[in-house]
């Protein structure tokens, strides 16, 4: 199972949006509905922000938001904050196994 | 509150075995599937293996099939990763991470992880 693509990095300045695509196949991200969005900051661990595509557990804030189209998920940050400066990873269900994002760096400039 | 807490990581020989625990609490444990995921130093995050949550249904990324193996002891609230020939490439914080639902489907808590390194 090959790893979902993203773009390695991603940047903004604060208060303006940025948006990373997960682009994968019609056997992962295509497929199904369980594409979630994770956020890391160095030394701690991951954070759920986005699960099934577009929902959002409860204490992340609205300024996180996903979509998909086709074999592309897409996760769009609005009003950045410097808070917002961490590594971003999608992942989707594979039809038996699960597969991770190559990952995308934010930058909050 | 949910807590996941990861241990039995260290520095092994390639070829040798280790055992991964993951102690959970704040949550009706066996209503939930478990994940194991690991970051290389420098890496990407990679999927390992999940278990359902009465244990009858056990997955395997690639790179791990055949060598490590996922279990849980409910009557615990324990999940366990032995993972057997250990390789170079299997260096890694390995995180134990609590599933939304039984059967599978999206990491939600996440514990700290455990330092595995593989070197000679």
């Amino acid at each position: 199972q090959s790893a979902l693509t993203q773009p390695p990095s991603a940047s903004g300045s604060p208060g303006q949006s940025v948006t990373i695509s997960c682009t994968g196949t019609s056997s992962d991200v295509g497929g199904y509905n369980f594409v979630s969005w994770y956020q890391l900051h160095p030394g701690e661990a991951p954070k759920l922000l986005i699960y099934e595509i577009n929902k959002r557990p409860s204490g992340v804030p609205e300024r996180f938001s996903g979509s998909k189209s086709g074999n592309t998920a897409s996760l769009t940050v609005s009003g950045l904050r410097a808070e917002d400066e961490a590594d971003y990873f999608c992942y989707s269900f594979a039809g038996s196994t699960y597969v991770f994002g190559t990952g995308t760096k934010v930058t909050v400039l | 509150q949910v807590q996941l807490v990861e241990s039995g990581g260290g520095v092994v020989q390639p070829g040798r075995s280790l055992r991964l625990s993951c102690a959970a609490s704040g949550f009706i444990f066996s209503n939930y599937a478990f994940h194991w995921v690991r970051q290389a130093p420098g890496k990407g995050l990679e999927w390992v293996s999940i278990v359902s949550d009465d244990g009858s249904n056990k997955v395997y990324g690639d790179s791990v099939r055949g060598r490590f193996t996922i279990s849980r002891d409910n009557s615990r609230n324990m999940v366990y990763l032995q993972m057997n020939g250990l390789r170079v490439e299997d260096s890694a914080i390995y995180y134990c991470a609590k599933d939304r639902y039984g059967s599978g489907g999206t990491p939600h808590w996440w514990g700290q992880g455990t330092l595995v390194t593989v070197s000679s």
